[in-house]
């Protein structure tokens, strides 16, 4: 089973800053399998972002992926008071999907 | 519009039993494998079970493995999710997204809570 870490557990930043969040695959992972999302306190996750780079419908052009491999980064360009969350990544290319434990950002 | 809402959550002592649906809208669910994940307590996202399109294929997370049952029927867009033997750690925000295999959970439902406790 592939486990995912991602880092930093917490990221304070202020409105505007850029936020970059880890995620780490315990094994090379396909680019296609590797998603993001977003939870806000007492909402279910929402969808940002599938095969490694691609945004959801209606998701911002702040929000974007990158990596390959193990190694996988979303970076929020510039945070707006909406984008303060918690952040998660998962892989879903078998038959049993795993999520990371979450990056929360907070407001600095 | 996509709607998927789960319900059956509530209050159960260990060793109990309580099954969860999860009713979607319109044809929401056709073709669609769906997931329930679960969320404890200020904690993150683990998967618990899957059910594809046609019912055949069907997973389970090591930790609820021979206790949980997941079903569909699709009669009544709805898939079901039997929990028997439950724990204290069972207790939880229990979602149901679905997802077309090979993408990611692309619509959640609300969330379920059930709290395993004496």
């Amino acid at each position: 089973e592939i486990v995912l870490t991602q880092s930093p557990g917490t990221l304070s930043l202020s409105p505007g800053e850029r936020a970059t969040l880890s995620c780490r695959a315990s094994q090379s992972i396909t680019s296609t399998f590797l998603g993001w999302y977003q939870q806000k306190p007492g909402q279910a996750p929402r969808l940002l972002i599938s095969a490694t780079s691609t945004r959801a419908t209606g998701i911002p052009d702040r929000f974007s992926g990158s990596g390959s491999g193990t190694e996988f980064t979303l970076t929020i360009s510039r945070l707006e008071p909406e984008d303060f969350a918690v952040y998660y990544c998962q892989h879903y290319g078998s038959s049993r999907k795993t999520f990371g434990q979450g990056s929360k950002v907070e407001i600095k | 519009e996509v709607q998927l809402l789960e319900s059956g959550g509530g209050l159960v002592k260990p060793g109990g039993s309580l099954r969860l649906s999860c009713a979607a809208s319109g044809t929401a669910f056709t073709g669609y494998t769906v997931n329930w994940v679960r969320q404890a307590p200020g904690k993150g996202l683990e998967w618990v079970s899957s059910i594809s399109a046609g019912g055949v294929y069907i997973y389970y997370s090591d930790s609820v493995r021979g206790r949980f049952t997941i079903s569909r029927d699709s009669a009544d867009n709805s898939v079901y999710l039997q929990m028997k033997s439950l724990r204290a750690e069972d207790t939880a925000i229990y979602y149901c997204a679905r997802e077309i295999p090979g993408t990611p959970f692309d619509h959640w439902g609300q969330g379920a809570l059930v709290t395993v406790s004496s």
